[in-house]
């Protein structure tokens, strides 16, 4: 059961476009991370937020972390090829013993096209 | 390598037959967990250890799932009498010590395929 819902769950631009993908959940999680995975490969961690309004930026890549913790956005400026992969929202719990388990959103397919 | 490294990369296994799948930590990572990833959609947490403890298996979807880490550092995910809605990519993942803000890193995955 996915507790995070991502929209849109495709999304095909053309090279230079801007993007924003979501990631809205039911529950409040101590943190929230963003991964990027590439098909035949594992997540790869892209940032975690902590902080409601926090926002962080990477490159091209801005984050935001919603004001009660409950949803977050990634916003893609001048998307590039390299940017294609499935995007995936994360929400942080601590768990017994104060390993972070991960509950993962439905996932953003993104194709950026030449 | 450094990084998580699972095995088989693809199975193959026919209804009914038992598959056992293996990940090798990063070396010194306390944690390590188990996902399931269906074609398309997030990975879904299966199983927790710290060290060789198994603290959560909340996640595991029937009793034919086990996993263990009987030394604290390799695991095994053991699937009896796989079923057809068990074909899915099994990811495992490692972080240095059991303590937020540690980063959580992945495997490639193991891709089972039950025919």
């Amino acid at each position: 059961t996915q507790l995070l819902e991502q929209s849109p769950q495709f999304l095909s631009i053309q090279e230079g476009e801007n993007l924003t993908v979501y990631c809205n959940s039911s529950s409040v999680f101590s943190s929230l991370q963003w991964y990027r995975q590439e098909p035949g490969e594992g997540p790869v961690l892209l940032v975690t937020v902590v902080t409601g309004g926090e926002v962080k930026k990477l490159k091209r890549l801005t984050f935001q972390f919603g004001d009660a913790r409950k949803d977050s956005s990634l916003h893609i400026t001048a998307a590039q090829p390299g940017d294609t992969g499935l995007y995936l929202c994360a929400g942080v719990r601590v768990l017994t013993g104060g390993g972070n388990k991960l509950t993962f959103g439905t996932g953003t397919q993104l194709k950026v096209e030449l | 390598g450094a990084g998580v490294s699972q095995s088989p990369r693809y199975k193959v296994a026919k209804r009914g037959q038992d598959v056992a799948l293996r990940c090798d930590p990063i070396s010194g990572h306390v944690s390590l967990f188990w996902y399931q990833q269906a074609l398309g959609q997030g990975p879904e947490f299966l199983t927790y250890f710290q060290n060789e403890a198994q603290l959560d298996k909340s996640g595991l979807p029937s009793d034919r799932f086990f996993a263990e880490r009987p030394e604290g550092s390799v695991s095994t995910l053991k699937i009896q009498r796989t079923q057809q809605e068990d074909s899915a990519v099994y990811l495992c993942a490692s972080s240095l010590v059991g303590r937020s803000g540690n980063t959580i890193y992945f495997g490639e995955g193991s891709w089972l395929t039950v025919v």
